[in-house]
């Protein structure tokens, strides 16, 4: 079974760097997934595609602060120089084969 | 400005249903895939429904497989959720999202909100 999982919370104080990771379930480590960013009483926003190899691609106007990486079953979402508007909830998502889309239990980012 | 814009939310008793309409500008409708996506409140994402861009690949969640319908008109740019059969469960935010050529979701509405209570 197509399971992300993801730590409930994260905290990193501000000008900091944050490393927040997204687990794919087993036999799925090949998987690409994607990072989205939702803000408090916002909707999400697409971040970048994160693909095995660590190659990745981000959405439009997405700040160089933002990168991903990848080990393994592992992909991360790194945050450079942490913003007060870097506080949000990060999800991850990937897809399987057919129809299918899964999103990780998300992360709340707390920016101290 | 690439937007989605979804509409039809709002209060329903359980076991009534609802239509969702998602109206999408800025990009060409047609070439891509699109999905609904929903958050119960103070909850994370879940994930819907897809359509591709033809409509020739339908995809459903467990939880709603045979309650809700999506369908698409790309001569309106639009995107519809037909839920029928409504439970407590099923009260969440709504999102409207547009799929990537590789599969990712890279444009999300606002979202619109599902209230279901008697």
């Amino acid at each position: 079974q197509l399971v992300l999982t993801q730590s409930p919370s994260a905290s990193a104080s501000l000008g900091a760097s944050v490393k927040l990771t997204c687990t794919l379930s087993s036999g799925h480590s090949s998987y690409a997934i994607a990072w989205h960013q939702q803000q408090p009483e916002k909707g999400p926003r697409y971040l970048m595609k994160l693909n095995s190899d660590g190659s990745h691609s981000k959405g439009d106007g997405i700040p160089d602060r933002f990168s991903g990486s990848s080990s393994g079953a592992e992909r991360y979402l790194t945050i450079s120089s942490l913003q007060s508007e870097d506080e949000a909830d990060y999800y991850c998502q990937t897809w399987g084969t057919g129809t299918l889309w899964v999103f990780g239990g998300g992360t709340k980012l707390t920016v101290l | 400005e690439v937007q989605l814009v979804e509409s039809g939310g709002g209060l329903v008793q359980p076991g009534r249903s609802l239509r969702l309409s998602c109206a999408a500008s800025g990009f060409t409708f047609d070439d891509y895939a699109m999905h609904w996506v929903r958050q119960a409140p103070g909850k994370g994402l879940e994930w819907v429904s897809g359509i591709s861009w033809n409509s020739g690949s339908i995809g459903y969640a467990d939880s709603v497989k045979g309650r809700f319908t999506i369908s698409r008109d790309n001569a309106k740019n639009s995107l519809y959720l037909q839920m029928n059969s409504l439970r407590a469960e099923d009260m969440a935010l709504y999102y409207c999202a547009k799929g990537t050529k590789d599969n990712a979701f890279d444009i999300w509405g606002q979202g619109t909100m599902v209230t279901v209570s008697s």
